[in-house]
């Protein structure tokens, strides 16, 4: 079993629609939830990041973690053909947790429809 | 533009040659990592360095080395290269030793022949 599991899509929506992503882990030990959005062929780009559980919004991007389900989700609001691209996401246990494991999931492939 | 730069861009070789990829963090960053993405695939963590130590190992090869030098400037060096060496490798920043936000570079495409 992998440590992080991540539906690979594709995922094709209309534009305006609200997107829901989401991961799943395994390792309680993590504590830093991230997203990144990675179009074709270029360097992964930081969204968001959330420490534990909880909600965190940022303009069209709300991130979900739930610690007790191990189950992390991205929502896309207003989703734009712009949003195209594969979106990965990332955990990470940081000091204290006792592992400095930074693991990615494998990314979910995007389309929004114009 | 993130901030961090990777050298070269596209790297062209044969197999059973050595290569060698540059990475400079962003400024004031002290961890970089390095990654392996092959087509289709996720990315692959190979190691981290934290202020010039090495602080983490993913699935690294024997044949791939790295370090981290003391302007904090990484080199990730690919030996005895084979065809399934082909890949984006990609180089990312942060500021802390663990935990939270990575920016990345916008990677070297190395096409082994």
């Amino acid at each position: 079993q992998k440590e992080v599991e991540q539906d690979p899509g594709p995922l094709s929506v209309p534009e305006g629609a609200i997107v829901s992503l989401n991961c799943t882990y395994s390792n309680s030990a993590f504590q830093y939830f991230m997203w990144y959005r990675q179009y074709s062929r270029k360097g992964p780009e930081l969204l968001m990041y959330t420490y534990s559980s909880g909600n965190k919004e940022d303009g069209r991007f709300t991130a979900q973690v739930d610690k007790s389900s191990k189950y992390i989700s991205l929502f896309i609001r207003d989703s734009q053909p712009s949003d195209s691209a594969t979106y990965l996401c990332a955990m990470s246990g940081g000091q204290g947790s006792g592992t400095y494991k930074y693991i990615f999931g494998t990314g979910t492939r995007l389309k929004v429809l114009a | 533009d993130s901030g961090v730069t990777q050298t070269p861009k596209h790297l062209i070789t044969a197999t059973g040659q050595r290569v060698t990829l540059r990475c400079s963090p962003r400024s004031g960053d002290l961890s970089v990592y390095w990654y392996q993405q092959s087509l289709d695939q996720g990315l692959q963590f190979l190691i981290q360095y934290y202020n010039g130590e090495e602080r983490a190992k993913g699935n690294i090869l024997e044949r791939f080395s790295a370090q981290q030098f003391p302007d904090l400037h990484s080199e990730l060096n690919l030996s005895s290269l084979e065809l399934g060496d082909s890949a984006l490798y990609f180089c990312a920043s942060s500021p802390r030793g663990g935990g939270r936000e990575q920016y990345f570079g916008p990677g070297t495409r190395l096409t082994v022949t």
